[in-house]
């Protein structure tokens, strides 16, 4: 299957400080990515689709201005947050779509701590 | 919308034995995919089978095998043979084309030696 790198794994960060995490697509041109956050034990959450070179779109009750999506090429996205609170601490997972829009593959996941 | 659920929160397997994990779906398209994922406690979700909706033939990937009832909606995933790294949150999963993909609750699997 396809191969979607997100870094970092893990970040410890103080509060109040932003945090980008990155995700690729290594062989293939991701026309969409999806942003995922999971608390331990739970599903996925959808917090945002992104396609390339538009706007992402933010499922109901994510802030937009405080988990910035930037979709700007084929194989990279990035989610940052800003200003981030204990609370923002979780798991984020991304994954990538290309052009046949079946099957989505994952990154390896970041592991956030706000401290 | 699209729904999927997973009725199972945990199931439990003793090792070699055979486990089967229910999904039922939602949904008002004719056309579109169904998945299984594992999440062991690394937590990096691993595609374990698909199944294109148009598709009779049941997916199969050695010791993982799917039942697919269309008319009933329902996908389950049977495990043969269980081993001690099958451990993880199995999530179903449905996607058709131009929807985001939706996911079930999960199942933890836990198999005893």
């Amino acid at each position: 299957g396809a191969v979607v790198s997100q870094h970092p794994s893990w970040v410890i960060c103080k509060s109040g400080t932003s945090v980008k995490i990155e995700c690729r697509s290594l062989d293939f041109q991701a026309t969409t990515m999806f942003w995922y956050r999971q608390f331990p034990k739970q599903s996925l959450m959808l917090m945002a689709t992104s396609n390339e070179g538009s706007k992402a779109t933010y499922e109901q009750g994510v802030e937009k201005d405080k988990f910035l999506i930037n979709h700007a090429s084929l194989t990279l996205s990035t989610l940052t947050v800003t200003s981030a609170h204990p609370e923002d601490s979780s798991f984020y997972i991304c994954s990538a779509g290309d052009h046949l829009n079946t099957e989505a593959f994952f990154g390896q996941g970041t592991r956030l701590t706000v401290v | 919308a699209q729904t999927v659920t997973q009725s199972q929160p945990e199931m439990s397997v003793q090792e070699a034995e055979t486990v089967t994990l229910s999904c039922t779906y939602d949904t008002s398209e004719s056309d579109y995919y169904l998945f299984w994922y594992k999440q062991p406690p690394s937590r990096q979700m691993i595609l374990v089978i698909r199944q294109e909706a148009y598709k009779q033939q049941n997916a199969t990937e050695n010791r993982f095998s799917v039942n697919f009832q269309k008319a009933a909606k329902s996908f389950s995933l049977k495990i043969s043979d269980s081993q001690l790294g099958d451990a993880a949150m199995y999530f179903c999963a449905y996607r058709s084309a131009g929807h985001i993909p939706t996911f079930g609750r999960g199942t933890s699997l836990i198999v005893h030696p």
